[in-house]
């Protein structure tokens, strides 16, 4: 199975700042790395699929980037309706599997 | 637009079983393969299962296999979660989500149904 370690687990930040996560997969899984966003109670919403691709509606502040094992997702100038948590997600390999999580707080 | 809607959740006790059902409209049911991801309270995201767009091809994962199974009927634009043998480890919201194409990555996602094992 393969193990997406995210980084940081948790991140204040403040609105207009740039921010970085990474996921880091623990063998290569080429492009198949997407990343979702969920705020409370809500479902999780697709941002970026294939590590650079955006989804349909997603803000241009979103952008991600990557292959083989390592891959960031980039909100730039970050807005307070950006907090959330973050989630990487591979399915380049069976079983799927899920990056921890990266819960940002908007200061 | 996409919509996806989740039912059948509830509270039940260990060993006993649980059938899921997800209706599915908005789009062409019977071309995407579809997931099952869920979420324990307080908890991140564990993907469930997978299945073809024709139900031809069903993958799990190993927290769930030989317990769950996977279906679905596209002539009524729904897909199933059966739930045997239910463990208190199984709590969580049961999602379930649209594939990208067939063997993707979960694009749209329902509101979830909660599912309690509890004695």
């Amino acid at each position: 199975e393969i193990v997406l370690t995210q980084s940081p687990d948790f991140q204040s930040v403040t609105p207009k700042e740039k921010v970085t996560i990474t996921c880091r997969a623990s063998q290569s899984i080429g492009s198949s790395l997407h990343w979702y966003q969920q705020k409370p109670d809500q479902s999780p919403k697709l941002l970026i699929k294939y590590a650079s691709q955006s989804f349909s509606g997603v803000p241009s502040r979103f952008s991600g980037s990557g292959s083989g094992t390592d891959f960031t997702l980039t909100i730039n100038s970050l807005e307070a309706e950006d907090a959330a948590t973050y989630y990487c997600h591979q399915s380049s390999s069976l079983p799927y599997t899920f990056g921890q999580g990266t819960k940002l707080e908007i200061k | 637009q996409v919509q996806l809607v989740e039912s059948g959740g509830g509270v039940v006790q260990p060993g006993r079983s649980l059938r899921l059902s997800c209706a599915a409209s908005g789009f062409t049911f019977s071309s995407y393969g579809m997931h099952w991801v869920r979420q324990a309270p307080g908890k991140g995201l564990e993907w469930v299962a997978v299945i073809s767009y024709d139900g031809s091809n069903k993958y799990y994962a190993d927290s769930v296999k030989g317990r769950f199974t996977i279906s679905r009927d596209n002539s009524k634009n729904t897909l199933y979660l059966q739930m045997n043998s239910l463990r208190a480890e199984d709590t969580a919201v049961y999602y379930c989500a649209k594939d990208l194409t067939d063997y993707g990555a979960p694009d749209i996602w329902g509101q979830g149904t909660m599912v309690t094992v509890s004695s």
